[in-house]
């Protein structure tokens, strides 16, 4: 049962552009979004983190969008630039927080130069 | 600051071996959290330790246990092994039990021949 599903799978932009991925999830227990960076051979690196009772958050280039009625969230990232050619997992986690964080399956995004 | 660190970086096992797996959180984090990462997909939960306490488990069978020691340092071993347990296994700190920001460290990869 995938709790945060996440989409697209692979994603291309050019140099300067707005790459967004987005996630959606089940569970209404979960009351705080996580996004993590991965590079290949890495462990996951946290980006930017929002709770429920905001609707968005803003860090550098990195936004994220969130919406509690719809149960999505999204991560923008502006000016996007080839070293941010990277895996990108979003992920939630239950209050309480004895689940750990469950993850989305991840987008790979590749940025033209 | 030292991150969090794992090792071995690289470990190879065959069918039905055991295997340990070490990793030492963040100085001055409490709670460590174990994840499995199969190829190209997002991490899953294995456990969660909070003061030597087994705080939160996920779905895994009783292959696998770990464990957390004195100075917050954690072993996560698997028996049995079978070739689908050939994954990145991940460490990740966190200061305190609950919906606590997670730093992860790099993985250690496991072959299973």
């Amino acid at each position: 049962q995938q709790q945060v599903k996440q989409s697209p799978q692979s994603l291309i932009v050019q140099k300067g552009g707005i790459s967004i991925i987005n996630c959606a999830y089940e569970n209404t227990a979960f009351d705080y979004f996580p996004w993590y960076q991965q590079f290949p051979g890495k462990g996951p690196a946290l980006l930017i983190a929002i709770r429920p009772d905001v609707s968005e958050k803003k860090e550098g280039r990195f936004t994220i969008s969130f919406n509690k009625s719809a149960k999505q969230f999204s991560l923008h990232i502006m000016d996007s630039q080839p070293g941010d050619s990277a895996t990108y997992f979003c992920a939630a986690r239950r209050g309480g927080g004895a689940d750990g964080l469950t993850f989305g399956k991840g987008t790979h995004l590749i940025i033209q130069p | 600051d030292a991150g969090v660190t794992q090792s071995p970086t690289h470990l190879i096992k065959t069918r039905g071996q055991h295997v340990t797996l070490r990793c030492s959180p963040i100085s001055g984090h409490k709670s460590v959290s174990w994840y499995q990462q199969v190829l190209g997909q997002g991490p899953q939960f294995i456990f969660q330790y909070y003061e030597k306490e087994e705080r939160g488990r996920g779905n895994f069978p009783d292959r696998f246990s770990a464990r957390q020691f004195p100075n917050y340092s954690s072993e996560l071993n698997v028996n049995a092994l079978l070739l689908g347990d050939s994954a990145l296994y991940l460490c990740a700190s966190s200061l305190n039990h609950g919906p606590e920001t997670q730093y992860f460290g790099p993985g250690t990869r496991l072959l299973v021949l």
